[in-house]
């Protein structure tokens, strides 16, 4: 069975750093990986997906990068704000299932 | 588009009563997806329709889960008789195919007294 952890599970930075977010997964066997982020009391917002023949995507000051050989993918964000403190999940699709992990908690500090 | 929208926000009820959830995906996705999520496991997919017909349940915890999808706008999820440790937020997503990226809705607080 696919698992699909994220560390660390949460991290402060203060405003205007760069940071990586990191997704490993177990079967490289992947059809697509797909970061989201959730606020407080809200659903999953999708930021960028990359199909398994991608190796990045790009939207605004958001990277996703995919390392399918090595099980791993990394979100970076450029010039981090107060507004991107959320949660951060990232999901693998394998086969017919779809696997999410427990997410990277994000703070950043004015 | 209005996107997923899931009724009720917040449900509290006894245990053993039945509990239906119940989602509108947006128009014109074809896939439909029911999570749960919980502090203890995480959001886990539960089942999914492609065009109305469930693909994949095997994320049902058991027999007093069930799913239907009686047409392209309009999906339930049914818990009878619910117990306590159902207690999550359960979300509904659509997206266009498999490999297009999942909308979520705002879920569904489900508290089991």
């Amino acid at each position: 069975k696919q698992e699909v952890t994220q560390i660390p599970a949460a991290l402060s930075v203060p405003e205007g750093e760069n940071l990586v977010l990191n997704c490993s997964f177990t079967d490289s066997a992947i059809y697509n990986l797909q970061w989201f982020r959730q606020d407080p009391g809200k659903g999953l917002t999708s930021l960028l997906l990359i199909q398994s023949s991608q190796r990045e995507q790009t939207s605004g000051r958001l990277n996703a990068s995919l390392d399918k050989s090595s099980g791993r993918s990394t979100l970076y964000i450029a010039a981090s704000q107060p507004g991107d403190s959320a949660t951060y999940l990232c999901a693998v699709r394998t086969g017919n299932q779809f696997y999410f992990g427990t997410g990277t908690s994000l703070t950043v500090i004015p | 588009d209005a996107g997923v929208i899931q009724s009720p926000r917040h449900e509290v009820t006894e245990m053993g009563q039945e509990v239906t959830l119940r989602c509108k995906p947006i128009s014109g996705h074809d896939y439909l997806f029911w999570y749960r999520q919980t502090m203890m496991r995480g959001l886990e997919l539960l089942i999914y329709f492609n065009n109305n017909v469930p693909i994949d349940d095997s994320g049902m915890p058991e027999d007093r889960f069930s799913a239907k999808m009686p047409n392209a706008s309009f999906s339930t999820l049914k818990i009878q008789p619910s117990e306590p440790r159902d207690s999550a937020v359960y979300f509904c997503a659509s997206s266009l195919n498999g490999d297009q990226p999942q909308h979520f809705g705002d879920g569904t607080r489900l508290s089991i007294l």
